[in-house]
């Protein structure tokens, strides 16, 4: 089946302004990341959705950073006034319920959005 | 603070030599951890996890075992390909185990 798909695959905006970045998840997988990978970084959290629950927002770098998720599904996660601290590549993943702490089901990645602010 | 280490950040080996990749950690007491491999412009691809009451764990040619006194991960690619070559994450669990945290990765290069 499909796997994970963002869109776009590459964006270039100029500092200031807004983006919009967009996650399809997996059919059925109710749970779904965002995750930021900067050049020579390792993979940040920002956010996390699971099903109707409110969403864990704990990793998002500053208010300028927003994310929802309409009917369970598709997410977008939104950059307003950009910087160029926030180039860098966006990834989504989605896995399914994950029922307990000791349980952890595979997160199915993206293949990201390249975002460069200039 | 909370940290992961992966060994380096380039490793190369000969084709049919045995590969092993380290991920440390420090202030963390994940309930497993797990191990993913990311080529250039493409998301990490799950390959195993091991639970923090499992030794080691095994699928083809990998090897992932999990020591949590010394709180760290070897993992392993035996007879190693050409194919094998790119960068392998390490992964723990948050405590809230909604997210995870991510080492840098470590960048393989098999010569054939």
């Amino acid at each position: 089946g499909a796997g994970v798909s963002q869109s776009p695959s590459n964006k270039v905006t100029e500092k200031g302004k807004d983006v919009e970045l967009r996650c399809d998840p997996i059919s059925g997988h109710t749970a779904l990341y965002w995750y930021r990978q900067s050049l020579g970084q390792g993979l940040e959290f920002l956010i996390y959705f699971q099903g109707n629950s409110a969403p864990d927002k704990s990793g998002l770098p500053s208010d300028r950073f927003s994310a929802e998720r309409t009917g369970g599904s598709v997410s977008t996660l939104t950059i307003q006034r950009t910087q160029q601290e926030d180039s860098a590549v966006y990834l989504c993943a989605s896995s399914l319920f994950v029922p307990s702490y000791y349980l952890q089901e595979t997160q199915y990645f993206g293949p990201g959005t390249r975002l460069l602010v200039l | 603070s909370q940290k992961i280490e992966q060994n380096s950040e380039a490793l190369n080996i000969q084709e049919g030599k045995t590969a092993t990749l380290t991920c440390n950690y420090t202030n963390y007491s994940p309930a497993y951890l797990q191990w993913y491999r990311q080529d250039p412009g493409r998301g990490p691809v799950f390959l195993l996890l091991i639970r923090e009451n499992e030794k080691e764990k095994r699928k083809e040619r990998l090897k992932v075992t999990f020591d949590t006194t010394l709180k760290q991960s070897l993992f392993h690619i035996t007879a190693s390909q050409p194919a094998d070559s790119a960068t392998y994450l390490c992964a723990l669990a948050g405590t809230g185990a909604n997210n995870l945290f991510f080492g840098t990765g470590t960048r393989l290069t098999v010569i054939p």
